[in-house]
């Protein structure tokens, strides 16, 4: 039972445009929500957090949008930079952190 | 920031031998680590709760006599795959959660991995 799901495997972005990072889950029970950036034979690291209060969190270059009633949130990475090539993996916490599948980030010179 | 670090960064280890990772949370005291495995190409799936001072908390599915972990400090947790077999060659990550932090916070902070390779 996947609770937290990323559909796209991959994306491929030209820098300077914006990286759209879709995640969907199931379990309303969620109370919050993470994006972390990972590189190949590293831990995750933290990128940006919604409450599940929230609709909206911004932080530099990174927006995190969430709506409940579609049980989707998204990252918006604007502008995207070679150095934001990456696997992104959204999250959604209710005392533990259950993780997406992940989506490979490719944004191109 | 927060720093969590593992040891060993990688292990080959043969066939039925055990193998224990270590996990540190480095400048802060962490009440709560969390274990994982990921595949290649896959999801980090949740193994373990370790919780200081008690008995781990194990995921549906993952045999608690073949992973063993142990939180005996506030800063140290270790995870020993028993008997390992080629099946269980996979990326290991950690987790730990401050035990500053209010009781409903959300926050992790990660390893950088265990790679194991069982030959």
């Amino acid at each position: 039972d996947q609770q937290v799901k990323q559909n796209s495997p991959s994306l491929s972005v030209q820098e300077g445009r914006i990286s759209i990072l879709n995640c969907d889950y199931t379990n309303s029970m969620f109370d919050y929500f993470l994006w972390y950036k990972k590189y190949p034979a590293e831990g995750p690291t933290f990128l940006i957090s919604i409450s599940s209060i929230k609709d909206k969190n911004e932080d530099g270059r990174f927006t995190v949008f969430l709506n409940k009633s579609a049980k989707h949130l998204s990252l918006h990475i604007v502008p995207s930079q070679p150095g934001d090539s990456a696997v992104y993996f959204c999250a959604a916490s209710r005392g533990k952190l259950i993780f997406g599948q992940g989506t490979e980030l490719s944004v191109k010179p | 920031g927060a720093v969590v670090s593992q040891h060993p960064s990688w292990v080959i280890c043969k066939s039925g031998t055990s193998v224990k990772i270590e996990c540190r949370s480095l400048d802060f005291q962490a009440t709560t680590m969390f274990w994982y495995r990921q595949f290649p190409k896959q999801s980090l799936m949740l193994m373990a709760t370790s919780n200081e001072g008690s008995k781990a908390t194990y995921e549906q599915g993952v045999e608690k006599d073949k992973f063993l972990i142990n939180h005996a400090s506030l800063t140290l947790s270790t995870l020993t795959v028993t008997s390992a077999h080629p099946e269980d060659s996979s990326f290991y990550i950690c987790s730990a959660r401050d035990a500053g932090a209010l009781s409903s916070s959300y926050e992790q902070y990660f390893g950088p991995g265990t790679r194991l390779t069982v030959t």
